[in-house]
C-alpha cells in the first residue's frame, strides 16, 4: 500500500527565513511519481512539482527547491527567503506510474506554513 | 491551458435535499476525473475515479448510492450528494487528467477550485 507522511503539522517562521517541509513516502512500486501542491486559504490546489522515481536530481525553481532521496524515501521541499504569500498548506502526494489508465494520488496530511512579517 | 472549473463554488442546502456539483475541463478533454473530499484542516481523500462513459470506481467506505457520479462526456463530470446531512458538509474537489487523444501518456491531474458544501 502507498503512504505519504508529513510529520510536520504546522510550521511558523518569520519572513525571510528558510524553511524545509518534510515528506516521507512508502510504496512497493519501482516506478512512481511524487508531487507537491500548495493550498492557499482560497482552497484551490496549486501544482508545484512532479518528479518521477528515476530522476533523483534535485530541482530548483526560484525560491523553491526539492530534494529527492530514494535511499531514505524522502522528497523534501525547501522555501528560501520565505514570504508572507507562502503561507498555505502544502501537500506531498504519490502516485503509481500510469501503466494501465490513470492512477490516483495519495496525499499526505499536509503541513500548514505560517509566515509572519 | 488545462483549466478545470467547478460549479457552484459554494452551496448551502437543507438536510434531506440533494445537491449536484459540476466539474468541467474547459480547454481540454479528460478521460479521467477524480472526486476528492476534504474536511477542515485535513487532507484530501479520494472518493471515486470516473472514466468517461463508464461507471465510477468508488474508494472503500464511500457510499455509491449517496454520492452519485456521472461522467457523461470528456469535459464534464457531476457529483450528486443525495439526501445530504450535516456530516456531508465538506470541501469537494475534482481533478481531471488523461488528456484524450494524447499520443504519450500524461500524468498530470488538474484540480478544480473546489466546492464548499454546507448542510444545515
Amino acid at each position: 500500500a502507498q503512504k505519504v507522511t508529513q510529520a510536520q503539522t504546522e510550521i511558523s517562521v518569520v519572513e525571510k527565513e528558510d524553511v524545509t517541509l518534510d515528506c516521507v513516502y512508502e510504496t512497493r512500486d519501482t516506478t512512481y511519481y511524487l508531487f507537491w501542491y500548495k493550498q492557499p486559504p482560497s482552497g484551490e490546489l496549486v501544482f508545484l512539482i512532479r518528479r518521477n522515481s528515476f530522476d533523483e536530481q534535485n530541482e530548483i525553481s526560484g525560491r523553491y527547491s526539492w530534494n529527492f532521496q530514494k535511499s531514505t524515501s524522502s522528497f523534501n521541499f525547501t522555501i528560501t527567503a520565505s514570504q508572507v504569500v507562502d503561507s498555505a498548506v502544502y501537500f506531498c502526494a504519490l502516485s503509481e506510474a500510469p501503466s494501465t489508465g490513470f492512477q490516483k494520488l495519495v496525499f499526505g496530511t499536509g503541513t500548514r506554513l505560517l509566515v509572519s512579517p | 491551458g488545462a483549466v478545470v472549473s467547478q460549479h457552484p463554488s459554494w452551496v448551502i442546502c437543507k438536510s434531506g435535499t440533494s445537491v449536484k456539483i459540476e466539474c468541467r475541463s474547459l480547454d481540454f478533454q479528460a478521460t479521467t476525473m477524480f472526486w476528492y473530499r476534504q474536511f477542515p484542516k485535513q487532507s484530501l481523500m479520494l472518493m471515486a475515479t470516473s472514466n468517461e462513459g463508464s461507471k465510477a470506481t468508488y474508494e472503500q467506505g464511500v457510499e455509491k448510492d449517496k454520492f452519485l457520479i456521472n461522467h457523461a462526456s470528456l469535459t464534464l463530470s457531476t457529483l450528486t450528494v443525495t439526501s445530504a446531512h450535516p456530516e456531508d458538509s465538506s470541501f469537494y474537489i475534482c481533478s481531471a487528467g488523461g488528456l484524450a487523444g494524447a499520443t504519450q501518456p500524461t500524468y498530470e491531474q488538474y484540480f478544480g477550485p473546489g466546492t464548499r458544501l454546507t448542510v444545515t
